[in-house]
């Protein structure tokens, strides 16, 4: 089983719509989870991150945590073409080290 | 402003010849990490420094190794590059806690290339 699962999409929503980016993980011990944009061609831009169950809010963006599930969601209020992009979930694992998903590959219509 | 600089952006090697990736940051952040991404895959850590202790991810291969002489700045060296070494290589860098929970801030990436 993969420690960080995403669906790579693609994901197509209009724009202006909600984005409902999703990922599950297998480490329970996780305390720590950000999501990440990567252009194409780029390098990952943090987006988000959570520490605690629940949601967290910034913008047009809202993190969701669900230590219980194992799940970690973003919404993206009012989507634009350029919120297309890749977006990776990660997870601390522990120590030092930061495990990402392959990512969810987001396409807004405008 | 602050930021994390990997040079060069673009890097073409002939296979088996030895290349080195550069990283500087002026985040002044004692962690700094080396990724491999390739196309349509997660980032791979490959090693991590916190301030001079030098941390190898298992899998890492014999291959690759690291240099970090001062804060700032930190190398990768690719001894004997092979054509499945083609990939985008990612630095980045977090702020001090030992717990090493900290956001990571990544440098644009170097893009290498194995002729």
């Amino acid at each position: 089983q993969k420690e960080v699962e995403q669906n790579s999409g693609p994901l197509s929503v209009p724009e202006g719509a909600i984005a409902s980016l999703n990922c599950t993980y297998s480490d329970r011990g996780s305390q720590s989870f950000f999501w990440y944009r990567q252009y194409s061609g780029k390098s990952p831009e943090l987006i988000m991150f959570i520490y605690s169950n629940g949601d967290k809010e910034d913008g047009r963006f809202t993190a969701q945590l669900n230590k219980a599930s194992q799940y970690v969601s973003l919404l993206i209020r009012d989507s634009q073409p350029s919120d297309s992009a890749t977006y990776l979930c990660a997870l601390h694992t522990g120590g030092f080290k930061t495990i990402f998903g392959a990512g969810t590959r987001l396409f807004v219509k405008a | 402003d602050a930021m994390v600089i990997q040079n060069p952006r673009y890097q073409v090697t002939q296979f088996g010849k030895p290349v080195t990736l550069s990283c500087s940051q002026t985040l002044n952040h004692n962690v700094m990490y080396w990724y491999q991404q390739k196309s349509s895959q997660a980032p791979k850590l490959l090693f991590h420094y916190y301030d001079k202790d030098f941390n190898n991810e298992a899998d890492t291969p014999d291959n690759f190794q690291s240099r970090r002489p001062n804060t700032s700045f930190c190398f990768l060296d690719i001894r004997s590059p092979g054509l499945g070494d083609a990939a985008m290589y990612l630095c980045a860098t977090s702020g001090g806690t030992t717990r090493g929970n900290q956001p990571q801030h990544f440098g644009d990436g170097t893009r290498l290339s194995i002729l």
